[in-house]
């Protein structure tokens, strides 16, 4: 059974950091994993998408990597600002069918303080 | 491209009456759907899968006779919480899934149950 993980639960950095949020999952075998933002109360926006093929997607300030073989991605954010104040979570998918679905991890919440 | 659109954004009702959700994905046809339940600081919890002109696939411990679900076209997909109580109060997420199996979120609704 897949799970995900995020560490930190919860940053706080000052304006201008650059920072690293975790997702960890158990199995390998991933169709793709997805970055999205949540702010309070609101829905999600998705960020990134990298298919299990890929190793690295970015846009802007944001990159996230992927290391199927260990179960690893991160998402690196440059030069924080306070508006990247959000929630960040971590979604894998597997391959077909019922696996399609996202499994989530619960997420960071980042606090970027002028 | 790829919105998805919720209505109401906010609905107060009265124990023991039905809600509607209604998701729509604007511009692109969505023969996948799924609604997912969001309660404070915790993550997404998929509730079920509305697949276009068939019945929804139900996770584990979700009552499909309290959440009816109807994906009546390709482009809308409902949730009805039947004799809604205080406990189902919640923010309830839709996604259609697009190309590359990519899920486009709604912006959520906030129910409270009276």
């Amino acid at each position: 059974k897949q799970e995900v993980t995020q560490i930190p639960a919860a940053l706080s950095v000052p304006e201008g950091e650059n920072l690293v949020l975790n997702c960890s999952f158990t199995d390998s075998a991933i169709y793709n994993l997805q970055w999205f933002r949540q702010d309070p109360g609101k829905g999600l926006t998705s960020l990134l998408l990298i298919q299990s093929s890929q190793r690295e997607q970015t846009s802007g300030r944001l990159n996230a990597s992927l290391d199927k073989s260990s179960g690893r991605s991160t998402l690196y954010i440059a030069a924080s600002q306070p508006g990247d104040s959000a929630t960040y979570l971590c979604a894998v998918s597997g391959y077909a069918g019922n696996n399609r679905k996202l499994i989530w991890g619960l997420g960071t919440s980042l606090a970027v303080n002028p | 491209g790829a919105v998805v659109s919720q209505h109401p954004s906010r609905v107060i009702c009265k124990s023991g009456t039905s809600v509607k959700i209604e998701c729509r994905s604007l511009d692109f046809q969505a023969t996948t759907m799924f609604w997912y339940r969001q309660f404070p600081k915790q993550s997404l919890m998929l509730m079920a899968t509305s697949n276009e002109g068939s019945k929804a696939t139900y996770e584990q411990g979700v009552e499909k006779d309290k959440f009816l679900i109807n994906h009546a076209s390709l482009t809308l997909s409902t949730l009805t919480v039947t004799s809604a109580h205080p406990e189902d109060s919640s923010f309830y997420i839709c996604s259609a899934m697009g190309l590359a199996d990519t899920q486009y979120f709604g912006p959520g609704t906030r129910l409270t149950v009276l």
